[in-house]
């Protein structure tokens, strides 16, 4: 089974309007980590924002912030009032076993988001 | 904030050549280092992962042979394509993950684009 899901290849949005990347996950493993990282075109990998597993609060950072349903196994990104500079692929990420001073465990990345912002 | 530097960025070579590629982490010391491959418009492949002064752990279907992974020290990684081919032709990305920090973050690499004449 896929450990990350990302079901939007691409999206497009109007430029100041906002918009939700859908992103679920699938682990046993109680304790976890999930991030986003926008790449651009030039390739590099940008981090967003970290939701870990006992966060009582959904994540935000500026324009970003992550809505997480633990039930539902679902973290989506929202990123208000879209900007030109956020065309890019978005991905979705999780690290399973995540605990403080744990520094083996692997990430699992999506298939990534390609989103558009339109003028 | 932490800093991950790949080193080339971009890189060309004949088929049948090797290449090295390296990764940095210049402000920060990485005991774990990831080595992803991308194919266009696609999702990074988790190649390898790599402990310092270990030997890399690489993840099914990729060639231990082909793609040799050296961590030598804490702050320098470095992916070497063998006998490179053009199907090696692809985009390979580097990350370390940020000692002493809680959030788990890894930082990325540029990036380093091979093509495979």
């Amino acid at each position: 089974a896929q450990k990350i899901t990302q079901t939007q290849p691409g999206m497009f949005v109007q430029e100041k309007e906002a918009v939700t990347l859908d992103c679920t996950y699938d682990t046993s493993d109680p304790s976890y980590g999930l991030f986003w990282y926008k790449q651009p075109s030039s390739g590099e990998m940008i981090f967003l924002i970290y939701q870990g597993s006992y966060d009582q609060q959904n994540a935000t950072e500026g324009r970003y912030s992550l809505n997480f349903q633990k039930a539902r196994k679902s973290a989506n990104l929202v990123i208000s009032a879209s900007q030109l500079g956020d065309s890019a692929m978005y991905f979705c990420a999780m690290r399973e076993g995540f605990s403080w001073g744990n520094t083996g465990n692997q990430f699992y990345f999506g298939t990534g988001t390609s989103l558009t912002v339109i003028p | 904030g932490a800093v991950v530097s790949q080193h080339p960025s971009r890189v060309i070579c004949k088929s049948g050549t090797s290449v090295k590629i390296e990764c940095r982490s210049l402000d920060f010391q990485a005991t774990t280092m990831f080595w992803y491959r991308q194919f266009p418009k696609k999702s990074l492949m988790l190649m390898a992962t790599s402990n310092e002064g270990s030997k890399a752990t690489y993840e099914q279907g990729v060639e231990k042979d082909k793609f040799l992974i050296n961590h030598a020290s804490l702050t320098l990684s470095t992916l070497t394509v063998t006998s490179a081919h053009p199907e090696d032709s692809s985009f390979y990305i580097c990350s370390a993950r940020g000692q002493g920090r809680n959030t788990g973050e890894l930082f990325f690499g540029e990036g380093s684009r091979l093509t495979v004449l």
